[in-house]
């Protein structure tokens, strides 16, 4: 059974500081998603890395694909309060089966 | 397209009542998912389809939960006998079904049993 730890599960910190996310697992997977999901809604894509190593940066999001396609993480430069919210890595994997981690709740205080 | 789209929104119904609830994915997407998430916790995967053949049904998922796409287009995910475990928000996604395409996700459909 393929599983997606994330951590940690909640996050409060103040506006201006800096933040990471981690997203592990024992599988490979060929692509790994991350979303954000805010109350009441479904989950909006951010980013997709498929290469081993690969970085991606949306603005003050920077993510990033272990070499070994088993592992992600986001970093947040200066969080700011609109950056609160659930954020969710999502692996795909064998049958292009695509399945979430818990989540990280982040919240940032002003 | 106004993208993928789930009814109804919210419903409340009693102990062991059966719910149906329908996703109407994007035109072009062959890839339809199903999941259930409940407060605070990520989306639990239920059952997936390409076109109208269901691919998989997860193993924690009971016989009274079933799931359709008869057409490969619009899909209904019914519940029997409902429970008060039930009670989850229930999300629909679908994507192009190609390698790596993300999913599009409706704005879910919120059941709570009383």
């Amino acid at each position: 059974t393929q599983l997606l730890e994330q951590s940690p599960q909640f996050l409060s910190i103040q506006e201006g500081e800096n933040l990471t996310v981690y997203c592990n697992s024992s599988s490979v997977f060929s692509s790994l998603q991350w979303y954000r999901q805010e109350p009441g809604e479904g989950p909006v894509l951010l980013v997709t890395v498929v290469t081993g190593g690969e970085v991606k940066k949306l603005k003050r999001l920077t993510f990033q694909f272990g070499d070994a396609r088993k592992d992600s993480s986001l970093h947040i430069t200066a969080a700011q309060p609109g950056d609160t919210g659930l954020y969710l890595c999502a692996g795909e994997g064998r049958d292009d089966k695509i399945i979430f981690g818990k989540g990280t709740r982040l919240h940032i205080l002003p | 397209d106004t993208g993928v789209s789930q009814n109804p929104r919210h419903k409340i119904t009693k102990r062991g009542q059966n719910v149906t609830f329908r996703c109407d994915p994007i035109s072009e997407h062959n890839r339809l998912y199903w999941y259930r998430q409940t407060l605070g916790q990520g989306p639990e995967f239920l059952t997936y389809f390409q076109n109208e053949a269901q691919l998989e049904k997860s193993r924690l998922l009971s016989d009274r939960f079933s799931a359709e796409r008869p057409k490969g287009s619009f899909s209904t995910l019914e519940i029997q006998r409902t429970e008060q475990g039930d009670s989850a928000m229930y999300l629909c996604a679908s994507s192009l079904g190609t390698n790596r395409s993300p999913l599009d996700f409706g704005e879910g459909s919120w059941l709570t049993v009383v």
